[in-house]
């Protein structure tokens, strides 16, 4: 059975940094890209970073580019997501996701989320 | 706002047929890109419900099919339940942007 464990949100101040961590288990880990997704209170869905199978290859959303650094540790099936300069803008439960094992460009499994508040 | 446009809800009565439009552009589902749908009921994560246009993931029930034509997709919700309530999400890849991208989001109600 596919699991994804969020963790690591907090309440943090604005310009603050906080790391997310992703412990994935049901899976080959290393055969699939995995994703953060967030959700502002009451809002929709967006897509802040993915991260190919191997690790070499990584894209952020503008909205993060240079804050937010998605990265993974094959040898601890986890993926991770550090965020730098958080605005209160960042304020969102986080997702995270993997791909398929085909590749494709969706993800077939979600976690729980965790939230990350961004006040002073 | 999205380059993925939803309606922000649909509504229909128990056992009736409802559909869910994504309008997109020549830079994404106009560009040949896949659409996938994701459902996201009341206070839980989402869940994948169409990939690849029209393939249902194992355990959704075949109530729940997709279609993509030109710039444009849709999902149907055949036989209408009260456990279809939530929130419906289509997204696919957007070449101008260089990342993936989700519509608004469309708010299903069951009279």
């Amino acid at each position: 059975e596919v699991q994804l464990l969020e963790s690591g949100g907090d309440l943090v101040q604005p310009g603050g940094s906080l790391r997310l961590s992703c412990a994935a288990s049901g899976f080959r880990f290393s055969n699939c890209s995995m994703s953060w997704i967030r959700q502002a209170p009451g809002k929709g869905l967006e897509w802040v970073a993915i991260i190919t199978g191997d690790g070499d290859v990584t894209s952020h959303a503008d909205s993060v580019k240079g804050r937010f650094t998605i990265s993974r540790d094959n040898s601890k099936d986890t993926v991770y997501l550090q965020m730098n300069s958080l605005g209160v803008e960042d304020t969102a439960v986080y997702y995270c996701a993997k791909g398929p094992i085909t590749g494709d460009d969706y993800v077939d499994y979600w976690g729980q989320g965790t939230l990350v508040t961004v006040s002073s | 706002q999205s380059v993925l446009t939803q309606p922000p809800s649909v509504s229909g009565a128990p056992g009736q047929r409802v559909t869910i439009s994504c309008s997109g552009s020549s830079s994404n589902i106009g560009a040949g890109y896949d659409v996938h749908w994701y459902q996201q009921l009341p206070g839980a994560a989402p869940r994948l419900v169409i990939h690849g246009n029209d393939h249902r993931p194992s355990g959704v029930p075949d109530r729940f099919s997709g279609s993509k034509s030109g710039t444009s997709a849709s999902l149907a919700i055949t036989g209408l339940q009260a456990a279809d309530e939530g929130d419906y999400y289509c997204q696919s890849y957007d070449s101008d942007l260089i990342h993936y991208v989700f519509g608004d989001g469309t708010a299903v109600f069951v009279l």
